[in-house]
């Protein structure tokens, strides 16, 4: 099973800040990797898939990056309804398995 | 739309089996490519993989749980249902069903249904 890290566990910005959050995969996992938000209370939302391609209405302040085992999720200019929980998630084997979150709240 | 929704009961006691039922619509399970997964989340902590059903009935369990879990489809009901057997308290979670489809990416988790929370306790 492959093991997914995030950091920070948490981020403390301010809204108009940029956001910076990190994956690493304990093996390769080529491109196949998610990025999913959660606010408290809701199921997840995909934002990002295969690294770096954003989701059906998803806005364009988030981006991704990264192949192999190392990935980034940024937020370029954090709005209020960004603060919440986010999730990397791959989907190159069976199980496909998730980080343990980022969770970015208000400074 | 495509909408899941999840039913069980809430509250298990511990050893005792944990049915859940994934009702949805929006899409069949008989068309090529789609599939049913579900997905815990114990409270404060990240999300598990927990079982997948594909259209063609390939079944795929996480390997640590394999003995506990059973995954089914009922294609003329839209239900996808989730037996876990030997309930414990650490199986305290919120479990959710999500569609999947081979389209948009396998084990990419575009639609989920909104929760059920299940505590297990004497």
């Amino acid at each position: 099973e492959i093991v997914l890290t995030q950091s920070p566990a948490t981020l403390s910005l301010s809204p108009g800040e940029r956001a910076t959050l990190s994956c690493r995969a304990s093996q390769s996992v080529s491109s196949s990797l998610a990025w999913y938000q959660q606010k408290p209370g809701q199921a997840p939302r995909l934002l990002i898939y295969d690294a770096s391609n954003r989701a059906t209405g998803i806005p364009a302040r988030f981006s991704g990056s990264g192949s192999g085992t190392d990935f980034t999720l940024t937020i370029s200019s954090l709005e209020p309804e960004d603060f919440a929980v986010y999730y990397c998630q791959h989907r190159s084997s069976w199980p496909p398995t998730f980080g343990p979150g980022t969770k970015v709240d208000i400074k | 739309q495509i909408t899941l929704k999840e039913s069980g009961p809430t509250l298990v006691k511990p050893t005792q089996t944990l049915t859940l039922t994934c009702t949805f619509s929006g899409f069949s399970l008989t068309t090529s490519g789609v599939g049913v997964g579900w997905i815990r989340q114990p409270p404060g902590k990240a999300l598990e993989w927990l079982a997948l059903i594909n259209w063609d009935d390939d079944k795929r369990y996480r390997p640590s749980l394999k003995s506990r879990l059973t995954i089914t489809k009922d294609t003329s009901r839209n239900q996808v249902v989730l037996t876990m057997t030997n309930m414990d308290p650490v199986d305290t979670a919120t479990y959710y069903c999500a569609h999947t489809s081979s389209g948009s990416g396998w084990y990419l988790l575009y639609y989920w249904g909104q929760g059920t929370l299940v505590t297990v306790s004497s």
